[in-house]
């Protein structure tokens, strides 16, 4: 059964840090990842899709990375600004129709 | 264009109540999946939906239904509500289901049972 773990579960960090979120998931038989950010009683907005034979994949100051082999993922936020702040979920999808497969999710918090 | 759409986004109900919750995705999309949010147990998998017809479904109790029509608006029902039914809803939306795309997330139902 499929497991995805985020660490850590909360970060605090001054605006203008350079910072690294993990995602690691314990079947690597996987179809892709996806990063989402949830601000408090909201949706999820869609950051980054990574397919399984991809490596990396950037959208502005986001770059989020996949190394199926390893079962990890990582989400890097370049230079924090307070309004970043919210928690990012991995999700992983399992099959070529199968479902979301979601970790907890990483709270973080840019302190001007 | 128009995201997925949620209503209603707050819900109050007694207990032993039933409740149908709406979605209406993106404008194309002929997947629905449904997911529930509780600070407990994160996001879990409810079902998914393609083409009126139920494709996929999570470990929760039958109290839990769906249906999609034919313009690909999904609802989602529960029966005989219990205080541990209390959580976000969230629906998510996909062009046809296949891995190759992302899931585009409405804003969610609240649901709050007393």
């Amino acid at each position: 059964k499929q497991e995805v773990t985020q660490i850590p579960a909360a970060l605090s960090v001054p605006e203008g840090e350079n910072l690294v979120l993990n995602c690691s998931f314990t079947d690597s038989a996987i179809y892709n990842l996806q990063w989402f950010r949830q601000d408090p009683g909201k949706g999820l907005t869609s950051l980054l899709l990574i397919q399984s034979s991809q490596r990396e994949q950037t959208s502005g100051r986001l770059n989020a990375s996949l190394d199926k082999s390893s079962g990890r993922s990582t989400l890097y936020i370049a230079a924090s600004q307070p309004g970043d702040s919210a928690t990012y979920l991995c999700a992983v999808r399992g099959g070529s129709q199968g479902n979301l497969i979601f970790g907890k999710g990483t709270k973080l918090s840019v302190k001007p | 264009k128009a995201g997925v759409t949620q209503t209603p986004r707050y819900l109050i109900k007694t207990r032993g109540q039933q409740v149908t919750l709406s979605c209406s995705p993106i404008s194309g999309h002929r997947s629905v999946s449904w997911y529930q949010q509780t600070p407990g147990q994160g996001l879990q998998f409810l079902f998914e939906y393609f083409s009126e017809t139920q494709r996929n479904k999570g470990n929760f109790p039958g109290r839990f239904s769906g249906r999609q029509f034919s313009n690909s608006r999904s609802e989602m029902n529960v029966s005989t509500l219990e205080l541990g039914d209390s959580a976000l809803y969230l629906c998510a939306s996909n062009i046809d289901g296949w891995a190759e795309y992302g899931y585009t997330f409405g804003s969610g139902t609240r649901l709050t049972v007393v």
